[in-house]
């Protein structure tokens, strides 16, 4: 139980373009979905947080404009990325909790890559 | 704010041996939740083992434990029999139960190298 699905998996673009993450529990309630951000070997760093049917809350840094989260259901976030440039590109993972589920499911992540 | 240290960068172990990754914390809290997650180059966080701090007994998980040390806010996992597929980032990560921040805080993690 408690699986989480992100996609797309891989994403390539030119810069100028907004990608669009989805994040889906596919078996529970995700009150709750985390938005990562992770460079090599590096730890994660959290982007923002955000609870069904309210506005996020970003952490010191990250630019609300530039990254639009929408949580509009218990089971699905998505991750705007609007007009990336280069410096966006990274790997970014969203993980899931909920009622009844204590720990963070994540998704597969999504290697986003602007040339 | 509570903080995580994993001081290991980087532990080696042979396969079929034992290795034990360790993880202080601190924290003012007497009631939360810690966890042990895998992240292999595939890149996927595989939650490992997870402890509830108001539990006394040690979780273990197959091959995987942990010694939970509450006073010293100590959790370390020790993982048996190593096998090649465990080489992988090991972060560990602590959640809060109450005041409605249950926003986890992880390490910087461990890189675990399985010789064969």
């Amino acid at each position: 139980g408690a699986v989480v699905s992100q996609h797309p998996s891989r994403v390539i673009c030119k810069s100028g373009t907004s990608v669009k993450i989805e994040c889906r529990s596919l078996d529970f309630q995700a009150t709750t979905m985390f938005w990562y951000r992770q460079f090599p070997k590096k730890s994660l760093m959290l982007m923002a947080t955000s609870n069904e049917g309210s506005k996020a809350t970003y952490e010191q840094g990250v630019e609300k404009d530039k990254f639009l989260i929408n949580h509009a259901s218990l089971t699905l976030s998505t991750l705007t990325v609007t007009s990336a440039h280069p410096e966006d590109s990274s790997f970014y993972i969203c993980s899931a909790s909920g009622r009844g589920v204590t720990a963070q499911h994540f998704g597969d992540g999504t290697r986003l890559s602007i040339l | 704010a509570q903080t995580v240290t994993q001081s290991q960068p980087e532990m080696s172990v042979q396969e079929a041996e034992t290795v034990t990754l360790s993880c202080t914390y601190d924290t003012s809290e007497s009631d939360y939740y810690l966890f042990w997650y895998k992240q292999p180059p595939s890149r996927q966080m595989i939650l490992v083992i997870r402890q509830e701090a108001y539990k006394q007994q040690n979780a273990t998980e197959n091959r995987f434990s942990v010694n939970f040390q509450k006073a010293a806010k100590s959790f370390s996992l020790k993982i048996s029999d190593s096998q090649l597929g465990d080489a992988a980032m090991y972060f560990c990560a602590y959640r809060s139960t109450s005041g409605g921040s249950y926003i986890p805080t992880f390490g910087r993690g461990t890189s675990l190298i399985v010789h064969p």
